[in-house]
């Protein structure tokens, strides 16, 4: 059975710019959670999709936004990047809702944002 | 925000030797797991253990509960170089929909 699938691993942009990452769950699982990592503020929660719907979301700014498609492969997208934005973004999937049904999550490699 | 803080920030030993690492975490919870994650990779699920849970094994992997003190303990025993990695607590709550809450890890060095 593949495993979470983030796209692209790495990637750069400049100040201003947008980005969108992509991740695909664990075929059979509906639930997809973002997380950003970074050394200073560790693992902060963006969002979490389930069958499409956006269930929950983190202290992010509007610039941070994301969606979820039928086939259960999402999306983020980070409008007017901003230096602070530099981190590794991190998707998991997960077959329920979310650790309080299903416990543990899997997650993909992340993909690694550097904003100039 | 965090809701759980591991402890200790970082940790080297010898390999061979039992590695610790504490977690302490603020409101009730319907379960805690711990993760691992090798540098700039993906987590890695090691053990979930619930609320009604005292103690769990898993190989060599020992995690104990305390709700009472609101804290946590992840053992490893006859430690390898290929356990050097950062170990995270994570809480998920009994409210609702929210998600799973992630500690700022603990950096484990096992020199061979």
């Amino acid at each position: 059975k593949a495993g979470v699938t983030q796209t692209p691993r790495y990637l750069i942009k400049t100040r201003g710019q947008q980005v969108t990452l992509s991740c695909s769950p664990i075929s059979g699982h509906r639930s997809v959670s973002w997380y950003q990592q970074t050394p200073g503020q560790g693992l902060q929660f963006l969002f979490e999709y389930f069958s499409e719907t956006q269930r929950n979301k983190g202290n992010f700014p509007g610039r941070f936004s994301g969606r979820q498609f039928s086939n259960s492969r999402s999306e983020m997208n980070v409008s007017t990047l901003e230096l602070g934005d530099s981190a590794l973004y991190l998707c998991a999937s997960s077959y329920g809702r979310g650790p309080l049904i299903t416990g543990e999550l899997f997650f993909g490699e992340g993909s690694r944002l550097t904003v100039l | 925000s965090q809701q759980g803080e591991e402890d200790p920030q970082a940790l080297s030993i010898q390999e061979g030797e039992n590695a610790t690492m504490n977690c302490s975490y603020k409101t009730s919870i319907n379960n805690l797991q711990w993760y691992r994650q090798n540098s700039g990779r993906g987590l890695v699920h090691l053990i979930l253990i619930r609320s009604n849970e005292r103690e769990k094994h898993s190989g060599r992997l020992r995690v104990t509960l305390d709700t009472s003190k609101k804290s946590s303990s992840l053992l490893i025993t006859a430690s390898r170089a290929a356990d050097t990695a950062s170990y995270f607590c994570a809480t998920a709550t009994n409210s609702g929909n929210t998600p799973l809450v992630f500690g700022k890890g603990t950096r484990l060095s096992v020199i061979a």
